[in-house]
């Protein structure tokens, strides 16, 4: 059973980049059936697909989001990560990592808890 | 890519059925059968119940169900319970590796 744990600072200044972290345990990171996702909750909103990574390399972003997000594997630590550089308040949000199958599976299986992330100076 | 529209909210008794609609575009819901739908407890992550359009993860009750007309996919609860007061989200795949969710609806059973 996959398992997801996202952590990383729950306060960042506006203007700063804003670094999370997913680590990833039931399954390799380095393994080409899964998308590694991120995906974020503004308080009291819906949900806002970021981006995903594939096999290490490929990545796919939200086109609002594309100019600022990076996704990146760390494969000697199973866990994969987020940067969103210059951060506003509109950041503000509960940051969740979550896998997605491969191939031809279009639906978010396995989420971590989530972790919130304020802007805030 | 703009968020898929769902009513803020609905409602049921307990044992009545609710229906949760999701419009999107045809570039999105319309063009592929990849219409998820999650359940979100307070406080909890999204759960996954549909996807596919139809399809149930195991362990997820038959009293959901999934299906879709043109550019709006809708989710069933029958028989409703206690438990199944929660919001829910849809989300569709739109092309290019890229997925849009919906503005959420939450379910209040009465």
């Amino acid at each position: 059973q996959l398992q997801l744990q996202e952590s990383g600072p729950g306060l960042v200044k506006p203007s700063q980049t804003l670094s999370l972290t997913c680590a990833v345990s039931g399954a390799s990171i380095r393994s080409d059936t899964y998308y590694w996702s991120w995906i974020r909750q503004h308080p009291g909103k819906g949900l806002e697909w970021i981006g995903h990574i594939f096999n290490s390399g490929s990545t796919y972003y939200n086109p609002s989001l594309r100019s600022r997000a990076t996704i990146s594997v760390d494969s000697s630590r199973d866990q994969f990560s987020l940067e969103l550089t210059s951060v506003t308040a509109a950041d503000t949000a509960v940051y969740y990592c979550a896998s997605r199958g491969f191939p031809y599976k279009y639906y978010f299986d396995f989420w971590g808890q989530g972790t919130q992330v304020t802007v805030s100076a | 890519q703009s968020a898929l529209t769902q009513p803020p909210s609905a409602s049921g008794s307990p044992g009545q059925s609710v229906t949760i609609s999701c419009t999107g575009t045809s570039g999105d819901v319309g063009e592929y059968d990849y219409v998820s739908w999650y359940q979100q407890h307070p406080d909890q992550a999204p759960k996954l119940i549909i996807y596919e359009v139809t399809k149930r993860p195991s362990g997820v009750p038959d009293r959901f169900s999934g299906s879709k007309s043109g550019n709006t996919a809708s989710l069933t609860v029958s028989g409703l319970q206690a438990e199944d007061e929660a919001d829910y989200y849809c989300s569709s795949y739109a092309g290019t590796n890229t997925f849009v969710f919906g503005t959420g609806t939450k379910v209040a059973v009465l």
